[in-house]
């Protein structure tokens, strides 16, 4: 599976928007790009996915570049209760056992 | 909101003995894991399930290991003789589809004496 590039934290006023970017340089034609989160050691989150087009549900927004080797998750109006490590995964849709492959994520800190 | 429900939430066990870590995945899920995260460290994958049988292991997922679903809704994680590395949260999760987000338990943290 290809690898994600994060950055290991980033801080969040209350109320503002968060932009947690990924580079996945050497993603393929047929993986998706995943992000989840994590919660002070509770079971990890999905937030979203997308292959190459713009995602957005109710709790986020997902951005992929037109050659899809970056993303950007867009929380649009970050709480506190919003820090948490967020993962940014790539995995193929051929991947037999549909494994996710965590990295070490962002850890994001909305401050009041 | 459907859950994975993980019991026990909290297992302390002597090294040598045999867990057994259990999972209810939500009901139309057909898609299982099991995974584990070390203090500090990284989530593992260890293993996925589907149709009965295991779709993918990882290295760490030896002997020692086996998962099985007795009746339908249940789903576990046996390791037969525990060692101090394998404390760790363990949590479940599964899925309705193979290429679709997957639900997380809340986890069971199993520590070895």
């Amino acid at each position: 599976d290809a690898k994600t590039t994060q950055p290991t934290s980033m801080d969040c006023a209350e109320g503002r928007a968060a932009n947690l970017p990924c580079n996945h340089s050497t993603i393929s034609g047929n993986e998706y790009v995943y992000w989840y989160r994590q919660i002070h050691s509770q079971g990890p989150q999905y937030i979203i996915h997308g292959l190459k087009n713009n995602e957005t549900n109710e709790m986020a927004s997902l951005i992929i570049t037109e050659d899809r080797k970056s993303s950007t998750l867009i929380l649009p109006h970050a709480t506190l209760r919003d820090t948490a490590v967020y993962y940014c995964i790539v995995r193929s849709e051929n991947n037999q056992g549909g494994k996710l492959i965590f990295g070490q994520g962002t850890e994001l800190s909305v401050k009041p | 909101e459907p859950e994975v429900t993980q019991t026990p939430s909290h297992q302390v066990t002597q090294m040598g003995q045999e867990v057994i870590l259990r999972c209810v995945p939500i009901s139309n899920h057909l898609y299982f894991y099991w995974y584990r995260q070390i203090l500090g460290q990284k989530v593992e994958f260890l293993v996925s399930f589907y149709n009965n049988e295991i779709s993918e292991k990882s290295e760490i997922f030896d002997d020692q290991f086996s998962v099985e679903r007795p009746d339908g809704s249940n789903f576990t994680l046996k390791i037969r003789s525990t060692k101090l590395e394998d404390s760790a949260m363990y949590f479940c999760a599964s899925s309705e589809r193979r290429a679709q987000g997957y639900t997380f338990g809340s986890g069971t943290r199993l520590t070895v004496v």
